[in-house]
């Protein structure tokens, strides 16, 4: 069964920073593209990045550039999203999710991890 | 930046047809998904590339993208469809979700 467990969520005060993790198992990871989405509370879904299979590949949306890194150990099965100067905007459930298909979609998701970030 | 519009709401009676539309600029000229959200739950795929159901997607699902606007289809909606909807596609690999659609079951 593919599964996708996050991890690394919590209160953090602002500019402060985290380090989000998430196990991937049930599925040759380092086949695929692989992101993480968001979802700030009662609000809609946000691409936040996306890392290719060998990681020389890395987009970022533009408000988190400079402050976010994805990165992945493929030895490890592991997806990695180092948050740094935190924002009270960036609080929100963290997905990790599989991109699948030529088209690129998600097709697997996490349950989510949930950072809030407020003094 | 590139932006999908959706509608806040939709409302539809059980058995009919549910129409969610998704606009941006020449949206035709790029694959759009489509995720269902319920309460509490991960967003799953319904259709990809346009107008393709992942399995175990009922067929009741379809999903077609022309021009500007990309449209969601539920025909006989059932109570279980009452979620929330999110187009999405790719603008140079930039992923961009629309503003998401509620979709509510009478």
């Amino acid at each position: 069964e593919v599964q996708l467990v996050e991890s690394g969520g919590g209160l953090v005060q602002p500019g402060g920073s985290l380090r989000l993790s998430c196990a991937a198992s049930g599925f040759t990871f380092n086949f695929y593209w692989m992101s993480w989405v968001r979802q700030a509370p009662g609000k809609g879904l946000e691409w936040v990045a996306s890392i290719k299979q060998d990681g020389s590949e890395k987009y970022y949306v533009d408000s988190v550039k400079g402050r976010f890194t994805i990165s992945r150990d493929n030895a490890k099965n592991s997806l990695y999203l180092q948050m740094n100067s935190l924002r009270a905007e960036d609080t929100a459930l963290y997905y990790c999710a599989r991109l699948e298909g030529s088209s690129w979609y998600w097709g697997k998701w996490g349950q989510g991890t949930l950072v809030t970030v407020s003094s | 930046s590139y932006e999908l519009t959706q509608a806040p709401s939709v409302s539809v009676s059980p058995g009919q047809t549910a129409s969610i539309t998704c606009s941006g600029d020449k949206l035709g000229d790029k694959y759009a998904c489509w995720y269902q959200q319920k309460p509490g739950q991960s967003p799953v795929v319904v259709i990809y590339e346009d107008s393709k159901r992942p399995s175990g997607i009922p067929e009741r699902f379809s999903g077609s993208n022309s021009g500007n606007t990309a449209t969601l289809t539920i025909s006989g909606t059932q109570a279980m469809d009452e979620a929330d909807y999110y187009c999405q596609a790719w603008d140079s690999s930039t992923g961009v979700f629309g503003t998401g659609t509620k979709v509510t079951v009478l």
